[in-house]
């Protein structure tokens, strides 16, 4: 069955540095991959969609990369504040049913 | 304007009832979710509706049903709820069932005592 790793569960950084969120996948060859954030006693918000062929992807400060060979995806926030302190999921996807599988997520803490 | 409304956020009943959980869109979307989060965090598909037609039953026991009278609401009923229902619901909708990015609802937070 399919299974997804995020780096860890949490991750603390200095406000201004970059924050790097790792995304593995087995036993799955998804066509695209999702990121969402979400926050506490909230849903899911959607961030970006990296497709299988494409490397990269950005959206303001937000930059997405998608290694199928290594089955792996990185979301990186640069220039990171205090408000982007949240829970960031990944979530692989490519049935034509439109299965997306969500990761556990990584809380993510910036700090001042 | 909530893009995709839950009913109720909280919801508190004994083992053995039956309880339902209402969503709806205003998006114009085609496709409709119903997710459980639980105290581990996973977010896992349980059901999907595209244009009121079924098209994703992952596995959940039949104590579980969804019914979808149009496709702008889809609704969660729970016959007998059990302890290990207790998990915090999220309705979702798409423009389409395959990349189209999902929209979550603030979610219901069941709690089965």
């Amino acid at each position: 069955s399919q299974k997804i790793e995020q780096n860890s569960e949490a991750l603390n950084i200095q406000e201004g540095k970059t924050a790097t969120l790792t995304c593995n996948y087995t036993n799955y060859s998804p066509a695209y991959l999702q990121w969402y954030r979400q926050d506490p006693g909230r849903g899911p918000v959607f961030l970006l969609l990296i497709r299988e062929n494409e490397k990269e992807k950005r959206k303001e400060r937000l930059k997405v990369t998608f290694d199928t060979t290594l089955k792996q995806s990185l979301f990186h926030i640069t220039a990171s504040q205090p408000a982007d302190s949240a829970t960031y999921l990944c979530a692989p996807g490519g049935s034509t049913l439109g299965r997306l599988y969500f990761g556990r997520g990584t809380q993510l803490t910036v700090w001042p | 304007d909530t893009a995709v409304s839950q009913t109720p956020k909280y919801l508190v009943t004994q083992m053995g009832n039956d309880k339902s959980i209402k969503c709806e869109q205003n998006l114009g979307h085609d496709t409709m979710y119903w997710y459980k989060q639980d105290s581990k965090k996973f977010l896992k598909i349980m059901f999907s509706y595209n244009n009121k037609e079924l098209i994703i039953n992952e596995t959940v026991p039949n104590r579980f049903s969804p019914k979808s009278p149009d496709k702008a609401h889809l609704n969660l009923h729970i016959n007998s709820l059990e302890l290990g229902d207790s998990a915090v619901y999220f309705c979702a909708s798409s423009q389409d069932r395959g990349q189209g990015l999902r929209t979550f609802g603030s979610g219901t937070r069941l709690t089965v005592v």
